[in-house]
């Protein structure tokens, strides 16, 4: 079974600009689930998608948005890039039948706002 | 609200030692999960303990859930050069929906040969 798939894997943006960033979750999983990684703040949550609707949602400014699509696949997008989003975006997926809430991560989108 | 600590946040072992860390949280928790990131790689599930004081072991490491179900451990014996990376002890809020986790800030473990 393939593992999550998140492209790319590399970016690179001028403050200002927006990206949008893909994750395709492990077959069969409905919940996708997306992180922000910083060398100063750690891992911290983004918005979990499930079966299309957003669940939950961290605490980050409303130009970080995202969607799911029938398929499970989700994106996220970030909008008006500014030089403190430069960090390491992961996905992971899940399911609560299939693997009650154990996540299983992307490889990850490294993003630098220059 | 719910806090996830983790201590501590560098450790550094010589091959063949053993070390622990651990994880506390403000708050019960339904269950505990932790990972390991390699570095430059991506966190990956290494187990998930869900009772009270339980205790499981995967080759050379033993994982343990507090009797409160308030804090955890992840012990490495004999550690190896394959042991270094990032441990992050990681649980849901009882409140929110089960896909978010919430992170320690882990354990960065370097080992000198």
């Amino acid at each position: 079974k393939a593992g999550v798939t998140q492209t790319p894997r590399y970016l690179i943006k001028t403050r200002g600009q927006q990206v949008t960033l893909s994750c395709s979750p492990i077959s069969g999983h409905r919940s996708v689930s997306w992180y922000q990684q910083t060398p100063g703040q750690g891992l911290q949550f983004l918005f979990e998608y499930f079966s299309e609707t957003q669940r939950n949602k961290g605490n980050f400014p409303g130009r970080f948005s995202g969607r799911q699509f029938s398929n499970s696949r989700s994106e996220m997008n970030v909008s008006t890039l500014e030089l403190g989003d430069s960090a390491l975006y992961l996905c992971a997926s899940g399911d609560p039948v299939v693997t009650k809430n154990i996540q299983y991560f992307g490889a990850g989108t490294r993003l630098s706002v220059l | 609200g719910q806090q996830v600590m983790q201590i501590p946040q560098y450790q550094h072992v010589q091959e063949g030692e053993d070390f622990t860390t651990y994880c506390n949280s403000s708050t019960t928790l339904s269950n505990i999960q932790w990972y390991k990131q390699r570095p430059g790689g991506h966190p990956v599930f290494l187990i998930q303990l869900v009772k009270s004081g339980e205790v499981k072991k995967q080759k050379r490491l033993t994982f343990q859930f507090g009797e409160a179900k308030k804090n955890s451990s992840l012990h490495i014996t004999a550690t190896q050069t394959t042991d270094v990376g990032t441990y992050f002890c990681a649980a849901p809020k009882l409140t929110d929906s089960w896909g978010k986790l919430q992170f320690g800030a882990g354990t960065q473990v370097v080992v000198t040969p």
